[in-house]
C-alpha cells in the first residue's frame, strides 16, 4: 500500500519564477492538505482540498494556489517566488475533511529560491 | 487564538531511561491533539492522537501521551528510550469546533537519546 508521494524531492528556482509541486495521496484517501515548513520551524497550514475544491485556507497570500484532480492527487503552485518561500513543502492526505482523522504526510519537496 | 507550545527546544535522555516531551495548548473549545515525529530529511510520521475518551492515549513504537484538560497539556512519554528514538517531535492541535483539516504545530522538540 503506497503512502503519500510527492514530486520533485528537491527544486531550485530564482526569484520571480513560478513552481508547481505535486502530491499523490495515500490509497483510499480523498483529502489533501498542504503545509510549509521553514527551517527550524513547525509546519504551517497552507490549504486543504476536498472534492476538488479548496475548503480551508491558512494565512498565505494569493501567490499560493492549488488544484485537486478527480483521482484525488493535488498540485501546489507558487507564483512570483520570493526568497522567503524557501522551505520544505509537505503534503498530507486523509479520509474525509472533518479533522478527526489522521493526516499522513509525504516526504516533502525541498524548495530553494535564489 | 489557538496555539501550541513546546517549551523545550531539546530533551536529552540516556538509553533505557524514561522520556517526556512536553506540549501545552491554547484553544477555544475542545481540542484534537496529535504527536508526529520527523527524522532528518523526511516527512512527518504519525505517533498518536487524542480526540475524545480515555485521557491516556497509546501510540506507535511504545509512545503514549496523557491529555490533561485542567493543565491544557498533552505530554508525550515513553517508559524506556531507545537511541533510535532520537528525532524531532512535533505536537499539533486542531479545534474540535472548527471545520477542515488545518493543524497548528508547535516549533518542535529535538530528542537526543545517548547510549
Amino acid at each position: 500500500d503506497a503512502g503519500v508521494t510527492q514530486s520533485p524531492t528537491h527544486l531550485i528556482k530564482t526569484r520571480g519564477q513560478q513552481v508547481t509541486l505535486r502530491c499523490s495521496p495515500k490509497s483510499g484517501h480523498d483529502t489533501v492538505s498542504w503545509y510549509q515548513q521553514a527551517l527550524g520551524q513547525g509546519p504551517q497550514f497552507i490549504f486543504q482540498y476536498y472534492e476538488e475544491e479548496e475548503r480551508q485556507r491558512g494565512n498565505f497570500p494569493d501567490r499560493f494556489s492549488g488544484h485537486q484532480f478527480p483521482n484525488y492527487s493535488s498540485e501546489l503552485n507558487v507564483n512570483a517566488l520570493l526568497l522567503g518561500d524557501s522551505a520544505l513543502y509537505l503534503c498530507a492526505s486523509s479520509l474525509g475533511g472533518r479533522g478527526t482523522e489522521t493526516q499522513y504526510f509525504g516526504p516533502g519537496t525541498r524548495l530553494l529560491v535564489l | 487564538a489557538q496555539s501550541v507550545a513546546q517549551p523545550e527546544d531539546q530533551v536529552n535522555v540516556a538509553e533505557g531511561n524514561p522520556l517526556t516531551v512536553k506540549c501545552t495548548y491554547s484553544v477555544s473549545g475542545n481540542p484534537y491533539l496529535f504527536w508526529y515525529v520527523q527524522y532528518p530529511n523526511r516527512g512527518l510520521q504519525f505517533l498518536l492522537k487524542y480526540i475524545t475518551g480515555d485521557n491516556l492515549v497509546k501510540g506507535s513504537y511504545g509512545f503514549e501521551a496523557e491529555f490533561n484538560k485542567s493543565q491544557t497539556s498533552f505530554h508525550l512519554k515513553k517508559p524506556s528510550a531507545l537511541v533510535s528514538d532520537s528525532a524531532l517531535y512535533f505536537c499539533a492541535l486542531k479545534a474540535a469546533n472548527q471545520a477542515g483539516t488545518a493543524l497548528i504545530f508547535g516549533k518542535g522538540t529535538t530528542l537526543s537519546v545517548s547510549s
